[in-house]
């Protein structure tokens, strides 16, 4: 247990349907990461947050894609209008900018859109 | 795309060593080398990282080539439970781009 929790785990919906998912990263961690993974392949980066400010978004996050540090602590990832392409496993990762800034990631949350 | 190549899968046989290898012949002066690895259906594991001075922790040892273009991650007892796949990445430490790029890794399985 790296100390970074996801919630839900799974989560199964139907195409057309918003999910959203939360992160709770590491105490005090200032940085905090998404991912999308998909079978056989290596992560790929969606966004980060440094406290509550979004400084970087990936291509592949698209306008039905959103995501929000509101207090610089947990964040959220929302999908909204789900399509078949979304299921993936979504990982959220923390570090701090002041303990060496290396990544910790959390269990991740499995999404399968029918 | 990922700056590092790996070998795409390695067998060792539980109790030996197990070294994994990873090329980075680009790598610039202020990034360092991490190591991952990812058990089946969960989020990948922080093993190890370093810049060009060997390392070592409670899980692995890292060793970096002096012209750091490359670099090996030893485990130096390998069990089962070790079967995972191992992910070799440059960053530079809490620079601006904070992403980690994975390639494909290379899937280390561990026979008895």
């Amino acid at each position: 247990d790296t100390g970074v929790s996801q919630n839900p785990r799974h989560k199964i919906t139907k195409r057309g349907q918003n999910v959203t998912f939360r992160c709770d990263p590491i105490s005090e961690h200032n940085r905090l990461y998404w991912y999308r993974q998909t079978l056989g392949q290596g992560p790929e980066f969606l966004t980060y947050f440094q406290n509550e400010a979004q400084l970087e978004k990936s291509r592949l996050l698209s306008d039905r894609f959103s995501a929000e540090r509101p207090k610089g602590s947990f964040s959220t990832l929302e999908i909204q209008r789900t399509e078949q392409g979304d299921s993936a496993m979504y990982l959220c990762a923390s570090s701090s900018t002041g303990e060496g800034d290396t990544q910790y990631f959390g269990p991740g949350t499995r999404l399968t859109v029918l | 795309d990922a700056k590092t190549t790996q070998p795409t899968s390695m067998d060792c046989a539980e109790g030996r060593a197990a070294n994994l290898p990873c090329n980075h012949s680009t790598i610039s002066g202020n990034e360092y080398v991490y190591w991952y690895r990812q058990i089946h259906s969960q989020g990948p594991q922080y093993i190890i990282h370093g810049l060009k001075n060997n390392e070592t922790n409670e899980m692995a040892s890292l060793i970096i080539t002096e012209d750091r273009k490359s670099s090996t991650l030893i485990l130096p007892h390998a069990t089962l439970r070790d079967t995972a796949v191992y992910y070799c990445i440059v960053r530079v430490r809490g620079g601006s781009q904070g992403n980690l790029i994975f390639g494909k890794g290379t899937k280390l399985s561990v026979k008895p």
